[in-house]
């Protein structure tokens, strides 16, 4: 357990509206990245940080944002909701392994986000 | 971009039977990782294998990274071992890993 908490777990939204989702951590990994997945597509990486107040694009960035202004937590902003964005999203952390190097992937319990 | 295929897109075995999913990459690769997702959604860390070969109880991965694939066996397989199979590498571009599309397992009493 990577100590990973998805909120909210299952929201119903309309068009137009904005939507926070919060991945909050309680073990002080330094990366944390927001994920969706849908069908046909498999997992696909929107943004990540790799620390405070330092985050980067994925690639599937369009339509989304995101901000880290303490280890913890990560949101994950949809400034203008879209029915394409009615998904899956996965919070995930990593922690650096024995090279230093970012690898072994944790992620959370996902939030189903359905947009109508 | 790295593109990472996986095969069989589909299985279907027999409680007790044996499996090999395989994965394949586009470009060398310094992370690739094997991850379980439960009928519930749940998705679980496998394996972490860049290279060489682990074995975790009834589950063990090879990756050969000279020759851009990996492979997940599952020996007496059980139906708690139904979901899907994903493999992600990250390609050395800060972190950012790429998945395949996964196989999904079916395990039958």
């Amino acid at each position: 357990d990577a100590g990973i908490t998805q909120s909210p777990r299952h929201k119903v939204t309309e068009t137009g509206t904005p939507v926070t989702l919060r991945c909050h951590q309680t073990e002080n990994h330094r990366y944390m990245y927001w994920y969706r997945q849908d069908p046909g597509h498999g997992l696909r990486l929107i943004h990540y940080s790799y620390g405070v107040k330092d985050t980067d694009k994925g690639e599937v960035s369009d339509g989304y944002s995101v901000s880290r202004s303490k280890t913890e937590d990560f949101l994950l902003t949809l400034e203008s909701a879209t029915s394409s964005q009615t998904s899956v999203y996965f919070c995930a952390i990593s922690e650096p392994g024995p090279e230093q190097s970012r690898n072994t992937i944790y992620f959370g319990e996902g939030s189903w986000l359905t947009v109508v | 971009g790295i593109q990472v295929e996986q095969s069989p897109p589909d299985l279907i075995l027999q409680e007790g039977a044996n499996s090999t999913l395989r994965c394949n990459f586009s470009d060398s690769v310094n992370n690739l990782q094997w991850f379980h997702q439960n009928p519930w959604g749940q998705l679980i860390n496998l394996f972490y294998i860049p290279s060489g070969t682990k074995q975790n109880g009834r589950l063990s991965a090879t990756t050969v990274a000279t020759e851009r694939y990996s492979l997940l066996y599952i020996s007496s397989s059980q139906t708690t071992d139904s979901g899907v199979y994903f493999c992600a590498v990250d390609g050395n571009q800060g972190g950012k890993l790429i998945f395949g599309q996964g196989t999904e397992l079916s395990v039958k009493p």
